[in-house]
């Protein structure tokens, strides 16, 4: 079974510059997070989608991220423009429905400069 | 207060020790646990999931979970340098929604 999928793995961008992350989730999985991991901190939820639909997005910061999953599979994850404190890692996880584990990909290291 | 809180450590341990675990909440709806593996860049892996009260056994972990407390536990047994790594326990509410973290354990074991 193949895991999820993100691109790209690191990125370098410079502070109010724009940047996007892709994530293609286990196949059949209808659950699907994006997380900001700060280092030394846990995994902090920013959107969750059940199939297209947003579940919760209470903790993503609307006014320069945004997140789309068409069709119910890959999805993106936007940041426009970005700060200093943008710098973690955004990872993407998937699960076959909301009370059931999820599962991990490698993860999208940002740095803003 | 955090609704997971967790020790961040971090726990240095000799080989063949036994490690033990442990995060706390504070709402009563979360009805789903887990624990997971989080090795240097990379992704979360999942350990364990649970549901109810009570200890699950795989290999040499053991996570253990006490509602009545609102406390959750990862035993390692005979712990490995292949261990050495942040332990982050999850919890999901009653609603399906709200998968929450704690901060993570940094676990060395030294051989």
């Amino acid at each position: 079974e193949a895991g999820v999928a993100q691109s790209p793995r690191y990125k370098i961008i410079e502070k109010r510059q724009s940047v996007a992350f892709w994530c293609n989730p286990i196949s059949g999985h209808a659950t699907l997070y994006w997380y900001q991991q700060i280092l030394g901190q846990g995994p902090k939820l920013l959107i969750q989608f059940q199939n297209n639909g947003v579940v919760d997005d209470s903790q993503l910061p609307k006014d320069r991220f945004s997140a789309e999953r068409l069709k119910g599979v890959d999805s993106t994850l936007k940041i426009q423009p970005a700060k200093l404190e943008d710098s973690a890692v955004y990872l993407c996880a998937s699960s076959l429905m909301g009370f059931t584990e999820a599962f991990f990909g490698q993860g999208t290291r940002l740095t803003v400069v | 207060q955090k609704e997971v809180e967790q020790d961040p450590g971090p726990l240095s341990v000799p080989e063949g020790a036994i490690v033990s675990l442990n995060c706390t909440y504070s709402n009563s709806a979360f009805q789903y646990f887990m624990w997971y593996r989080q090795y240097s860049r990379k992704g979360p892996e999942l350990l364990m999931y649970t549901y109810s009260s009570g200890n699950k056994e795989d290999g040499r972990f053991t996570a253990q979970v006490d509602k009545s407390s609102k406390y959750i536990s990862l035993f390692i047994r005979d712990s490995q340098p292949s261990d050495s790594a942040t332990y982050l326990c999850a919890m999901i509410l009653n609603t399906g929604n709200q998968f929450y973290f704690g901060t993570g354990t940094s676990l060395t074991v030294i051989p």
